[in-house]
C-alpha cells in the first residue's frame, strides 16, 4: 500500500515561478525524504527531513514536514526549465526503520 | 566516482525464460533494495538487504529472488519471467548508520526496462 501520496500528480509553470507539491501519509514516521527523477532515469536525492524537523532549506529547495497533519511540502524557487521531472516523496513506517516507501511522483513541467 | 551500476540496461526476453540483473556499488553500502516503477503506481519495493547473507521481503516479492553474497553485489533474478513483470526496475544502496538506513540517502542506479513477451 502506498505510504506516501503526491499532489498535485502533475504540475506545470513558467520558468522564474515557485512550484509546491505536497505529500500525504498514513502511519507515524521517522524521517521523510525527497527525490527527483528526470525521464526515466534514476532517482536523485534532494533533501531528508526528521520527524522533529519542521522545516529544512537545500539552496532552492524548502521543506516542511507537519506531523500533526501528516503531510510534507516541497517548494522550489525560482524554478528553471532544468528542474523539469518527477518528484516524489518517500517514507518509512516509523517502526522497522528498514524500509523506504515511495509515493507515486507530482510531474512538475517547466517551460521557458 | 561513487556510484550504482546495473546490467544489462534494457533487456527483452520471453516468457520462462530465466534472467538475472545485476546491481553493484562501489561505496560500502551495507544496505541495499531492489523496486519496480510502474505507471500510476510509483516505485515499489521487491526486496532489500540490510548486509552480506541479510535479505527480506519488500512489498512486491512474489516471482523474484534476490542473493547478497558480498556486500557490493545485489542480483535480482527471475527464475521464470511473465510478462507482468514487465516494468522498469531500480537497484539502490545506502549507508546503515544508528536507527537504520531510512535515515540516509538512498543512491540508485541508472534502471532497467524489462519487457517479457
Amino acid at each position: 500500500s502506498q505510504q506516501g501520496e503526491e499532489d498535485p500528480q502533475a504540475l506545470s509553470i513558467q520558468e522564474g515561478e515557485n512550484a509546491t507539491m505536497n505529500c500525504s501519509y498514513k502511519t507515524s514516521i521517522n524521517n521523510l525524504q525527497w527525490y527527483r527523477q528526470n525521464s526515466g532515469r534514476g532517482l536523485v536525492h534532494l533533501i531528508l527531513i526528521r520527524s522533529n524537523e519542521r522545516e529544512k532549506h537545500s539552496g532552492r529547495l524548502r521543506v516542511t514536514l507537519d506531523t500533526s497533519k501528516k503531510s510534507s511540502s516541497l517548494l522550489i524557487t525560482a524554478s528553471r526549465a532544468a528542474d523539469t521531472a518527477s518528484y516524489f516523496c518517500a517514507t518509512d513506517d516509523g517502526g522497522t526503520a528498514s524500509k523506504l516507501t515511495f509515493g507515486t511522483g507530482t510531474r512538475l513541467q517547466v517551460t521557458l | 566516482e561513487a556510484q550504482v551500476t546495473q546490467n544489462p540496461r534494457y533487456l527483452i526476453t520471453v516468457t520462462g525464460k530465466k534472467l538475472t540483473v545485476t546491481c553493484s556499488q562501489n561505496m560500502n553500502h551495507e544496505y541495499m533494495s531492489w523496486y519496480r516503477q510502474d505507471p500510476g503506481l510509483g516505485l515499489r519495493q521487491i526486496y532489500y538487504s540490510m548486509n552480506v547473507e541479510v535479505t527480506d521481503k519488500g512489498d512486491v516479492p512474489e516471482g523474484y529472488k534476490v542473493s547478497r553474497k558480498e556486500k557490493r553485489n545485489f542480483p535480482l533474478i527471475l527464475e521464470s519471467p511473465s510478462p507482468n513483470q514487465t516494468s522498469l526496475y531500480f537497484c539502490a544502496s545506502s549507508l546503515v548508520t544508528s536507527g537504520g538506513p531510512i535515515y540516509n540517502e538512498q543512491f540508485f542506479g541508472p534502471g532497467t526496462r524489462l519487457t517479457v513477451l
